[in-house]
């Protein structure tokens, strides 16, 4: 089944423990991203990667990390995570180097940082 | 830079009627539009892409129309149902006149409840 997966679905961690959310697709999709949603802000897009060792800031990049070595996976880093962190994250992908297609989203993680 | 918006924030309607989600956005400057679908807890699902070049799409229930000049879009669904309740957002990819890169931007979302 194609899909994009996310790892985890929930964490609840505290202040300053560094914590990686895998995505994952199995598509052989280009382009992917990651968006972090928050009440009454919307989608805000975190950092994308048109294809592999490409990767660029979002609207909202600082405190995140990632990284793309390999095309299916594009992990999420928080090195040290804060409150203001906690939020519902989704990773998406789709088939060409750019956003210029239908989005493929995986199911949502969502942290609290305590 | 690019705004979207999404009016209203939220509709309730019985089963059976017939309605309309708008969306408007302030740069024309558009590669697409697309609709979304999301239902608690989940991720978003697509419903419609339309390019900038179509004046609409349709798939099922659902027909979405954009008018790029007016900054506009409208998701219709008709015969709604209850499991049509959720989130619906639309977002519009955009490429900033001034310089960035492309990207997609979020409406805020309207959720629908269709009641029984």
């Amino acid at each position: 089944e194609a899909q994009v997966t996310q790892n985890p679905r929930y964490l609840i961690t505290v202040t300053g423990k560094k914590l990686t959310v895998t995505c994952s697709q199995n598509m052989n999709h280009e382009y992917m991203s990651w968006y972090r949603q928050d009440p009454g802000l919307g989608l805000r897009q975190i950092y994308y990667s048109m294809n592999v060792e490409v990767t660029d800031k979002g609207d909202v990049p600082e405190g995140y990390k990632v990284s793309r070595k390999e095309k299916r996976n594009f992990p999420l880093i928080l090195e040290s995570p804060s409150p203001n962190q906690t939020s519902l994250y989704f990773c998406a992908s789709t088939p060409q180097g750019a956003p210029t297609d239908t989005q493929y989203f995986g199911p949502g993680t969502r942290l609290t940082v305590l | 830079k690019q705004e979207v918006t999404q009016i209203p924030a939220a509709l309730s309607v019985p089963e059976g009627e017939n309605l309309v989600l708008n969306c408007s956005f302030t740069d024309s400057a558009i590669y697409n539009l697309q609709w979304f679908r999301q239902d608690p807890g989940k991720g978003l699902t697509s419903l419609l892409l339309i390019q900038s070049s179509q004046r609409e799409q349709t798939s099922g229930r659902l027909n979405a129309s954009l008018d790029k000049s007016s900054g506009r879009s409208t998701l219709y669904i008709a015969a709604s149902q209850p499991g049509d309740s959720a989130t619906y957002l639309c977002a519009v990819d955009s490429f900033p006149l001034q310089g960035g890169s492309e990207k997609l931007v979020f409406g805020k979302g309207t959720k629908l409840t269709v009641n029984p």
